[in-house]
């Protein structure tokens, strides 16, 4: 049974739209984390937060952002949605450094 | 810096067998180590977890080694099955609280 939740599980949105993307867990950890998967490809971190209030950019540069406002929250929005945005997001939380549990995904389909 | 390499990218075993995927990483200064599966187009699971000060860790047909001096680990699959198939990723938690992952390495189970 999955402690981090994410939705919507797939998206197809048309460009220029605004999207948010939930990340939800219950495991009361405070690090959390966004990574941007390619198929096929490896994972990049495009996000990260410590706590609430804590926000970092992760090592690939992301027109994304996100927000800490509860602990068990981390939602990233797009403001304009372009085709180069289509990839599959992964949310995950940790209590430590590593010990990750990730979410399910949500596929993004701009066109 | 820390790099993760993952022997071989690609495996093909008929079922039944057993398997070993190996995980290379450069620096020692680890704190933890973990392996993932991951099946298409899906999130990563969370597979085994082996703290810096650990040598093992084992879940039903699953053991993973880690040689820290040596920069290894090993995943041992005993008695593969077809619902093996999958990406299995490691990733490195450093000393330096990032977390690196490897290219991971993608295993068939032919029934």
């Amino acid at each position: 049974e999955a402690d981090i939740y994410q939705t919507p599980r797939y998206l197809v949105i048309g460009t220029g739209k605004k999207i948010t993307l939930e990340c939800s867990q219950t495991m009361g950890h405070d690090k959390m984390y966004w990574y941007q998967q390619d198929p096929g490809m490896e994972l990049h971190l495009i996000h990260y937060s410590y706590g609430v209030n804590s926000t970092e950019k992760g090592d690939l540069s992301s027109e994304s952002t996100v927000s800490r406002i509860r602990t068990e929250h981390f939602p990233l929005t797009l403001e304009s949605a372009r085709p180069s945005h289509t990839s599959q997001y992964l949310c995950a939380s940790s209590v430590q450094v590593g010990g990750y549990t990730f979410g399910s995904g949500t596929r993004l389909t701009v066109v | 810096k820390q790099e993760v390499t993952q022997i071989p990218a690609a495996l093909s075993v008929p079922e039944g067998e057993n398997l070993v995927l190996n995980c290379s990483f450069t620096d020692s200064a680890i704190y933890n180590l973990q392996w993932f599966r991951q099946d298409p187009g899906k999130g990563l699971t969370s597979l085994l977890l082996i703290q810096s000060s650990q040598r093992e860790q084992t879940s039903g047909r699953l053991n993973a080694s880690l040689d820290k001096s040596s920069g290894r680990s090993t995943l041992y699959i005993a008695a593969s099955q077809p619902g093996d198939s999958a990406t299995y990723l490691c990733a490195v938690g450093t000393s330096y609280d990032k977390v690196i992952f490897g290219p991971g390495t993608s295993l068939s189970v032919i029934p």
